[in-house]
Protein backbone atom coordinates (compact mmCIF):
# COMPACT_ATOMS: atom_id res chain seq x y z
CA UNK A 1 0.00 0.00 0.00
CA UNK A 2 1.12 3.54 -0.72
CA UNK A 3 1.90 6.04 2.04
CA UNK A 4 3.14 9.56 2.31
CA UNK A 5 4.90 11.15 5.11
CA UNK A 6 5.11 14.51 6.23
CA UNK A 7 7.45 15.20 8.54
CA UNK A 8 7.10 19.17 9.39
CA UNK A 9 3.83 19.54 11.90
CA UNK A 10 4.44 23.02 11.62
CA UNK A 11 6.46 25.30 9.38
CA UNK A 12 6.99 29.03 10.24
CA UNK A 13 8.29 31.93 6.98
CA UNK A 14 8.62 35.69 7.23
CA UNK A 15 7.00 37.12 4.98
CA UNK A 16 8.76 37.25 1.04
CA UNK A 17 11.09 34.97 2.04
CA UNK A 18 11.58 31.39 0.76
CA UNK A 19 10.14 28.39 2.71
CA UNK A 20 10.27 24.54 1.71
CA UNK A 21 8.19 21.60 2.46
CA UNK A 22 9.19 18.12 2.65
CA UNK A 23 7.36 15.12 1.64
CA UNK A 24 8.30 11.33 1.22
CA UNK A 25 5.99 8.83 0.02
CA UNK A 26 6.48 4.93 -0.68
CA UNK A 27 5.02 2.95 -3.31
CA UNK A 28 6.31 0.06 -5.49
CA UNK A 29 4.02 1.94 -8.98
CA UNK A 30 6.30 3.82 -11.52
CA UNK A 31 3.33 5.91 -12.77
CA UNK A 32 1.27 8.55 -10.70
CA UNK A 33 0.37 12.06 -9.97
CA UNK A 34 1.76 13.39 -6.59
CA UNK A 35 -0.18 16.74 -5.46
CA UNK A 36 0.24 20.03 -3.11
CA UNK A 37 -3.23 21.09 -1.21
CA UNK A 38 -3.68 24.18 0.43
CA UNK A 39 -6.32 24.29 2.70
CA UNK A 40 -6.86 27.83 4.36
CA UNK A 41 -8.90 28.57 7.64
CA UNK A 42 -11.75 28.39 5.80
CA UNK A 43 -11.21 24.53 5.35
CA UNK A 44 -11.95 24.77 1.35
CA UNK A 45 -8.82 22.17 0.39
CA UNK A 46 -7.14 24.02 -2.71
CA UNK A 47 -4.88 22.34 -5.37
CA UNK A 48 -1.67 24.47 -5.24
CA UNK A 49 0.68 22.50 -7.68
CA UNK A 50 0.60 19.00 -9.88
CA UNK A 51 3.17 16.30 -10.86
CA UNK A 52 2.96 13.46 -13.19
CA UNK A 53 5.45 10.70 -12.52
CA UNK A 54 6.65 10.33 -15.83
CA UNK A 55 7.82 14.00 -16.05
CA UNK A 56 11.09 14.52 -15.42
CA UNK A 57 10.37 18.53 -15.33
CA UNK A 58 9.70 19.88 -11.60
CA UNK A 59 5.87 21.62 -12.38
CA UNK A 60 6.18 25.33 -10.92
CA UNK A 61 2.75 27.46 -10.76
CA UNK A 62 3.77 31.27 -10.23
CA UNK A 63 5.67 31.39 -6.82
CA UNK A 64 4.67 27.84 -6.11
CA UNK A 65 7.37 25.16 -7.25
CA UNK A 66 8.18 21.26 -6.48
CA UNK A 67 11.18 19.37 -6.36
CA UNK A 68 10.36 15.79 -7.55
CA UNK A 69 12.74 13.39 -6.93
CA UNK A 70 11.58 10.08 -8.14
CA UNK A 71 14.73 7.73 -7.39
CA UNK A 72 13.79 9.11 -4.16
CA UNK A 73 10.76 9.08 -3.13
CA UNK A 74 10.64 12.75 -2.30
CA UNK A 75 8.20 15.73 -3.46
CA UNK A 76 9.57 19.00 -1.66
CA UNK A 77 7.13 22.31 -1.91
CA UNK A 78 9.06 25.72 -2.55
CA UNK A 79 7.13 28.74 -1.61
CA UNK A 80 9.26 31.69 -2.72
CA UNK A 81 8.31 35.31 -2.11
CA UNK A 82 5.79 34.34 0.82
CA UNK A 83 2.79 36.09 1.72
CA UNK A 84 0.07 36.40 4.59
CA UNK A 85 -2.16 34.27 2.51
CA UNK A 86 0.12 31.84 2.46
CA UNK A 87 -0.43 31.10 5.62
CA UNK A 88 -2.49 27.43 5.74
CA UNK A 89 -2.43 23.61 6.20
CA UNK A 90 -0.59 22.35 3.34
CA UNK A 91 -0.92 18.21 2.61
CA UNK A 92 0.76 16.49 0.40
CA UNK A 93 -0.95 13.55 -1.37
CA UNK A 94 -0.42 10.76 -3.64
CA UNK A 95 -2.83 9.23 -6.25
CA UNK A 96 -2.11 6.10 -8.62
CA UNK A 97 -2.42 6.80 -12.63
CA UNK A 98 -3.47 3.33 -13.69
CA UNK A 99 -5.97 2.49 -11.67
CA UNK A 100 -4.04 1.24 -7.94
CA UNK A 101 -5.51 2.01 -5.51
CA UNK A 102 -8.97 2.52 -7.18
CA UNK A 103 -7.46 5.65 -7.65
CA UNK A 104 -8.09 6.93 -4.11
CA UNK A 105 -5.63 9.91 -2.88
CA UNK A 106 -3.63 9.16 0.12
CA UNK A 107 -2.76 12.35 1.92
CA UNK A 108 0.28 13.37 4.54
CA UNK A 109 -0.87 14.43 7.85
CA UNK A 110 0.05 17.97 7.03
CA UNK A 111 2.11 20.77 7.30
CA UNK A 112 0.92 24.42 9.04
CA UNK A 113 2.28 27.14 7.49
CA UNK A 114 2.61 30.48 9.30
CA UNK A 115 3.65 33.56 8.10
CA UNK A 116 5.41 36.05 10.01
CA UNK A 117 4.97 39.64 9.18
CA UNK B 1 -20.10 26.48 -11.64
CA UNK B 2 -21.68 24.37 -8.97
CA UNK B 3 -18.21 21.43 -8.70
CA UNK B 4 -18.78 19.57 -5.68
CA UNK B 5 -21.87 20.47 -3.26
CA UNK B 6 -21.91 19.16 0.17
CA UNK B 7 -24.81 19.64 2.81
CA UNK B 8 -24.95 20.70 5.28
CA UNK B 9 -22.36 22.70 6.52
CA UNK B 10 -22.29 22.35 10.32
CA UNK B 11 -24.25 19.70 11.92
CA UNK B 12 -24.60 18.89 15.78
CA UNK B 13 -26.05 15.63 16.76
CA UNK B 14 -26.69 13.74 19.89
CA UNK B 15 -24.91 9.77 20.35
CA UNK B 16 -27.31 7.57 18.63
CA UNK B 17 -29.21 9.74 16.06
CA UNK B 18 -28.51 8.63 12.70
CA UNK B 19 -28.13 11.46 9.55
CA UNK B 20 -26.88 12.00 6.01
CA UNK B 21 -24.74 14.38 4.80
CA UNK B 22 -25.41 14.82 0.93
CA UNK B 23 -22.88 14.84 -1.86
CA UNK B 24 -23.42 16.02 -4.78
CA UNK B 25 -21.01 16.61 -8.35
CA UNK B 26 -22.25 18.40 -11.58
CA UNK B 27 -18.70 17.56 -13.67
CA UNK B 28 -20.06 13.63 -14.71
CA UNK B 29 -17.34 11.62 -12.39
CA UNK B 30 -17.15 8.45 -12.47
CA UNK B 31 -15.25 8.41 -8.89
CA UNK B 32 -16.69 9.86 -5.87
CA UNK B 33 -15.35 9.63 -2.30
CA UNK B 34 -15.46 10.93 1.67
CA UNK B 35 -12.73 11.46 3.66
CA UNK B 36 -12.95 12.68 7.32
CA UNK B 37 -10.66 14.81 8.86
CA UNK B 38 -9.22 15.03 11.96
CA UNK B 39 -6.53 17.31 13.89
CA UNK B 40 -2.92 15.40 13.32
CA UNK B 41 -4.11 12.88 11.30
CA UNK B 42 -4.89 14.37 7.49
CA UNK B 43 -7.60 13.25 5.53
CA UNK B 44 -8.32 9.52 5.85
CA UNK B 45 -10.42 7.51 3.43
CA UNK B 46 -14.19 6.09 4.44
CA UNK B 47 -15.97 4.72 1.55
CA UNK B 48 -15.73 5.50 -2.43
CA UNK B 49 -17.42 4.72 -5.44
CA UNK B 50 -16.04 4.39 -9.46
CA UNK B 51 -19.56 4.53 -10.58
CA UNK B 52 -22.95 4.38 -9.90
CA UNK B 53 -23.94 0.76 -8.26
CA UNK B 54 -20.60 0.62 -7.01
CA UNK B 55 -18.92 1.74 -3.97
CA UNK B 56 -16.19 0.00 -1.39
CA UNK B 57 -14.28 0.65 2.26
CA UNK B 58 -11.33 3.28 2.67
CA UNK B 59 -9.59 3.46 5.53
CA UNK B 60 -11.98 4.28 8.06
CA UNK B 61 -15.56 2.60 7.08
CA UNK B 62 -17.24 1.56 10.59
CA UNK B 63 -19.89 3.25 11.68
CA UNK B 64 -20.77 4.50 7.67
CA UNK B 65 -22.78 3.49 4.84
CA UNK B 66 -22.65 4.86 1.32
CA UNK B 67 -24.57 3.89 -1.60
CA UNK B 68 -24.21 5.47 -5.46
CA UNK B 69 -27.56 5.19 -7.42
CA UNK B 70 -26.70 7.67 -9.30
CA UNK B 71 -23.37 9.16 -11.03
CA UNK B 72 -24.20 12.60 -9.53
CA UNK B 73 -24.99 11.55 -5.97
CA UNK B 74 -22.98 9.88 -2.98
CA UNK B 75 -24.28 10.11 0.12
CA UNK B 76 -22.23 9.47 3.25
CA UNK B 77 -24.99 7.86 6.22
CA UNK B 78 -24.12 7.85 9.93
CA UNK B 79 -26.15 4.62 11.46
CA UNK B 80 -25.75 5.72 15.05
CA UNK B 81 -23.71 8.68 15.52
CA UNK B 82 -20.77 8.82 18.37
CA UNK B 83 -18.68 10.98 19.60
CA UNK B 84 -15.87 9.49 17.75
CA UNK B 85 -17.26 10.54 14.92
CA UNK B 86 -16.84 14.13 15.85
CA UNK B 87 -15.06 15.45 12.32
CA UNK B 88 -14.79 17.59 9.18
CA UNK B 89 -16.19 15.29 6.03
CA UNK B 90 -15.23 15.96 2.95
CA UNK B 91 -16.41 14.98 -0.58
CA UNK B 92 -14.50 14.53 -3.38
CA UNK B 93 -15.05 13.40 -7.23
CA UNK B 94 -12.43 13.13 -10.24
CA UNK B 95 -12.41 11.20 -13.52
CA UNK B 96 -11.41 7.67 -13.50
CA UNK B 97 -8.03 6.34 -14.00
CA UNK B 98 -5.85 8.96 -16.63
CA UNK B 99 -8.41 11.13 -17.27
CA UNK B 100 -8.47 14.94 -16.30
CA UNK B 101 -4.94 14.65 -15.04
CA UNK B 102 -5.94 13.13 -11.82
CA UNK B 103 -7.40 16.00 -9.77
CA UNK B 104 -10.41 15.47 -7.13
CA UNK B 105 -12.23 18.17 -6.38
CA UNK B 106 -13.33 18.34 -3.21
CA UNK B 107 -16.42 19.77 -1.42
CA UNK B 108 -16.62 22.66 1.20
CA UNK B 109 -16.32 20.18 3.67
CA UNK B 110 -19.08 19.33 6.74
CA UNK B 111 -18.59 19.91 10.35
CA UNK B 112 -20.13 17.30 12.35
CA UNK B 113 -20.40 17.27 16.29
CA UNK B 114 -21.38 14.38 18.01
CA UNK B 115 -22.48 15.03 21.93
Amino acid sequence: AQTVTQSQPEMSVQEAETVTLSCTYDTSESDYYLFWYKQPPSRQMILVIRQEAYKQQNATENRFSVNFQKAAKSFSLKISDSQLGDAAMYFCAYRSRNGGSQGNLIFGKGTKLSVKP
Amino acid sequence: NAGVTQTPKFQVLKTGQSMTLQCAQDMNHEYMSWYRQDPGMGLRLIHYSVGAGITDQGEVPNGYNVSRSTTEDFPLRLLSAAPSQTSVYFCASGRKGTGANGELFFGEGSRLTVL
